[in-house]
């Protein structure tokens, strides 16, 4: 069945270094990718998607390129901010009427100044 | 920006009693869905919604139920919680989709704890 499997956390770095969270999906057919973000206490909210291959999601200085050779979406950031402490979320999904999306286990990011 | 509601954000409540966790939106979508996310932060899909009067479990298997009588509304109601139950709860919606892109929309989550 369709899965994703994300970096593991936490990860921790300090301000303005260089941010990479490895996410690689398993999927039949042609899926969206997606990444969500969780800050303490709220629910998840949309960072980023991407619908077929070769597409970039970008947001808030946050990008993932959707790789099918390699089923990866891989978030990046050039310079995190405290602001960018979170839990970060990939997940994939096929545009069925089901409307499912599979998500990966989630990483926790903490960002110091 | 999405509308999706969710009350109580907090609820402490003693074993056996039935709770009620409300999950509405304003945008007109089909689709809900509940997750339960655990303390080391996994989701886990335990109930879905196609549409008024459609519900499926989900993955996980849980001793709640849920209700979809109307489209704005999607209650997830335990008969009688239990520690176990202690965890977050949230609520997503997603508009019918054609050709794809299953974006979905959380609300705030209810921190469920049962004593």
């Amino acid at each position: 069945g369709d899965s994703v499997t994300q970096m593991e956390g936490p990860v921790t770095l300090s301000e303005e270094a260089f941010l990479t969270i490895n996410c690689t999906y398993t999927a039949t057919g042609y899926p969206s990718l997606f990444w969500y973000v969780q800050y303490p206490g709220e629910g998840l909210q949309l960072l980023l998607k991407a619908t077929k291959a070769d597409d970039k999601g970008s947001n808030k200085g946050f990008e993932a390129t959707y790789r099918k050779e390699t089923t990866s979406f891989h978030l990046e950031k050039g310079s995190v901010q405290v602001s960018d402490s979170a839990v970060y979320f990939c997940a994939t999904g096929r545009g069925s009427t089901l409307g499912r999306l599979y998500f990966g286990r989630g990483t926790q990011l903490t960002v110091w100044p | 920006e999405a509308d999706i509601y969710q009350t109580p954000r907090y609820l402490v409540i003693g074993t056996g009693k039935k709770i009620t966790l409300e999950c509405s939106q304003t945008m007109g979508h089909d689709k809900m869905y509940w997750y339960q996310q655990d303390p080391g932060m996994e989701l886990h899909l335990i109930h879905y919604s196609y549409g008024v009067n459609s519900t499926e479990k989900g993955d996980l298997s849980s001793e709640s139920t849920v209700s979809r009588i109307r489209t704005e509304h999607f209650p997830l109601t335990l008969e009688s919680a239990r520690p176990s139950h202690t965890s977050q709860y949230l609520c997503a919606s997603s508009p019918r989709t054609s050709g794809g892109t299953d974006t979905q929309y959380f609300g705030p989550g209810t921190r469920l704890t049962v004593l």
